[in-house]
Formats: C-alpha cells, sequence, structure tokens
C-alpha cells in the first residue's frame, strides 16, 4: 500500500520531546520528507531527505527513517512548535507525491 | 530566492469552474515541475496534479482527471489551475508549490505559494 499512516494527534509538554511517525510498509529504502504548517499558512519543509534540515530550521527537528517507519523528532518543544506535521514521499510508479494524513502537535 | 504568488481568494457557483494562477519569481522558471495541491477545511494535504513547463508535461491525480487542467505561460513565468464542474465539497484552500529534485529520483517541496481559498457555494 502506498498509504503513509501518521497519528493524528500528538501532546507534548514545553521542554519535551516529540516523536512524530510516519508509517508505511517497507517505507525504509523511500526518501521521507517533512513539512510544518501554521494555522492559516503554507507548509514549509523543516526536514528533506529523511534528515537533512534546510537552513533556517532549528537542529531541534531531526528525521530518521528505517524498516516501516520514518520518524520526525523535535526535542526541546516551544510553543511556536505548535502546528500540523506531514510526511511526504513520491510514488515513482504513478509519478507522484504521496503524503501523510498529517499529526497535530499540541504544546501542553 | 523563489517566491511564487497566486490569485485571490474565488466565490464560485456549483457547477462552475474556477481558475488559479501562481506567478513564479527568481530561479528558473521552465525547468522545474510546478505542482497543484489542495486543502479543504480541517483536512491535509491532497496533491492535484503537475506540469513541468519546459516540455508542457502534465500529470494529474486520477480523482481529478477530465476536472483539472494545468497549463504554464513561460512569457509570464506563471502557471494556472482550473477545476471545472465545481462542487460545494471542492471548497478548499489551493496551494502551488515548486518542485525540487530528492535523492531516490523524486521529488519535494521547498517553495510554495500563499494559498488560494475557494468556496463553491450557491
Amino acid at each position: 500500500s502506498d498509504v503513509l499512516t501518521q497519528p493524528p494527534s500528538v501532546s507534548v509538554a514545553p521542554g519535551k520531546t516529540a516523536t512524530i511517525t510516519c508509517g508505511r510498509n517497507n517505507i525504509g529504502p523511500h526518501t521521507v520528507h517533512w513539512y510544518q504548517q501554521k494555522p492559516g499558512q503554507a507548509p514549509v519543509v523543516v526536514i528533506y531527505y529523511d534528515s537533512d534540515r534546510p537552513s533556517g530550521i532549528p537542529e531541534r527537528f531531526s528525521g530518521s527513517n528505517s524498516g516501516n517507519t520514518a520518524t520526525l523528532t523535535i526535542t526541546r518543544v516551544e510553543a511556536g512548535d505548535e502546528a500540523d506535521y506531514y510526511c511526504q514521499v513520491w510514488d515513482s510508479r504513478g509519478d507522484h507525491p504521496v503524503f501523510g494524513g498529517g499529526t497535530k502537535v499540541t504544546v501542553l | 530566492q523563489v517566491r511564487l504568488v497566486q490569485s485571490g481568494s474565488e466565490v464560485k457557483k456549483p457547477g462552475s469552474s474556477v481558475k488559479v494562477s501562481c506567478k513564479a519569481s527568481g530561479g528558473t522558471f521552465s525547468s522545474y515541475g510546478l505542482t497543484w495541491v489542495r486543502q479543504a477545511p480541517g483536512q491535509g494535504l491532497e496533491w492535484m496534479g503537475r506540469i513541468i513547463p519546459t516540455n508542457v508535461i502534465t500529470n494529474y491525480a486520477q480523482r481529478f482527471q477530465g476536472r483539472v487542467t494545468i497549463s504554464a505561460d513561460e512569457s509570464t513565468s506563471a502557471v494556472y489551475m482550473e477545476l471545472s464542474s465545481l462542487r460545494p465539497e471542492d471548497t478548499a484552500v489551493y496551494f502551488c508549490a515548486r518542485e525540487l529534485r530528492d535523492d531516490s529520483g523524486g521529488f519535494y517541496y521547498g517553495f510554495w505559494g500563499q494559498g488560494t481559498l475557494v468556496t463553491v457555494s450557491s
């Protein structure tokens, strides 16, 4: 299946670590990208190529990808990290992107 | 720096069509694919289709086949998305985004337009 499965929501206290998963059978060989979207704004890529950070994205954001799960980790969570997060891979057979359903991160 | 600026909000009647524009500045327009993604209220991101302006190759999501047309005007560095036979469930924010190639032969999106709200209501 080409569906990317994300938990609908993750809650985390300030200063703690948020872990957002993106599941798919054998996702490991696929390159995974992550986007942050705040209300009323366009998505912004926070991780590309599984674990690379664009300039301007804090080091607190990191990514990994292995087996059946890709993971976005946000350490020392801040109030400003509250947003929806989407994972994305490329479907080479259909020549189109596949997005996960999104995870709403709430900072308690 | 690449910048994508989209046209303004639209209100349409069911059964009509809407055409949203996305004007690019900075970077090389023709060589990169431009994609359209929509987001219904409270929902996730849904890919609609893409175009590579330089060779006018288009690729549409199956669920929009026959209803969506993506075109490009290289002279103005603009891409257009036209959606026909509108229904209330097409109410959404429509985004354009420019592709960047990833290391698996696919693409991701480093640059996005600001989004265009299309409301379909009688």
